[in-house]
């Protein structure tokens, strides 16, 4: 059964603590994504990584970075924390389609980060 | 740029009841349109998909079909269950990036 598995399902900060949201995905998948969901706003998309050591900016890549040194991992990292990084973090992967772009998106359960 | 926009939820239905969730996009070029589920403390996963014009996707008894001339890509359900309650978000891809709709909350009341 394909699998991406989010590291942590629930975690509490303090405001400027550093936090690593890790994701595992064993589909051998080029690419991966990070979202952010909030009610009324959907998934926004923070980083995405097409290969090894590449990474490309999102629409909201403020207070984010992200790293990608092997294949199956994708790290997102708030280097410090503030109370608006409050949100559920969902990774995805998927392997490039061809001309009509991605394919399916396959997701893990999701991380919800409470800043206080 | 690309954009997606669904219908407000949420949206409350009696079982068996007939389910019609909105969603148009805009687009240049010819993106692939998706429908994703959320059941309650999982993450996404993929309820459907067309690829081009006029296709119709299908699954667990939901279906959509991409048509290009109303830029509309409706869900569809004839008669809903209590396990359907979710959220549900139309979504569109095009190149790397997926774009999604704000969601739509479904409670089926038994």
């Amino acid at each position: 059964d394909v699998k991406v598995t989010q590291s942590s399902r629930y975690l509490v900060k303090r405001t400027g603590e550093k936090v690593f949201l890790e994701c595992v995905q064993d589909m051998d998948h080029e690419n991966m994504f990070w979202y952010r969901q909030d009610p009324g706003l959907g998934l926004r998309l923070i980083y995405f990584s097409y290969d090894v050591k590449m990474k490309e900016k999102g629409d909201i890549p403020e207070g984010y970075s992200v790293s990608r040194e092997k294949k199956e991992r994708f790290s997102l990292i708030l280097e410090s924390a503030s109370t608006n990084q409050t949100s559920m973090y969902l990774c995805a992967s998927t392997q490039p389609g061809g001309t009509q772009g991605s394919g399916e998106l396959f997701f893990g359960e999701g991380s919800r980060l409470t800043v206080l | 740029g690309d954009s997606v926009t669904q219908m407000e939820g949420p949206v409350t239905l009696s079982e068996e009841a007939f389910l019609t969730i909105n969603c148009t996009y805009t687009a240049t070029g010819y993106p692939s349109l998706f429908w994703y589920v959320q059941y309650p403390g999982e993450g996404l996963q993929l309820l459907l998909k067309a690829t081009k014009a006029d296709d119709k996707g299908s699954n667990k008894g939901f279906e959509a079909t991409y048509r290009k001339e109303t830029t509309s890509f409706h869900l569809e359900k004839g008669s809903v269950q209590v396990s359907d309650s979710a959220v549900y978000f139309c979504a569109l891809s095009g190149g790397f990036k997926t774009i999604f709709g704000a969601g739509t909350r479904l409670f089926v009341k038994a």
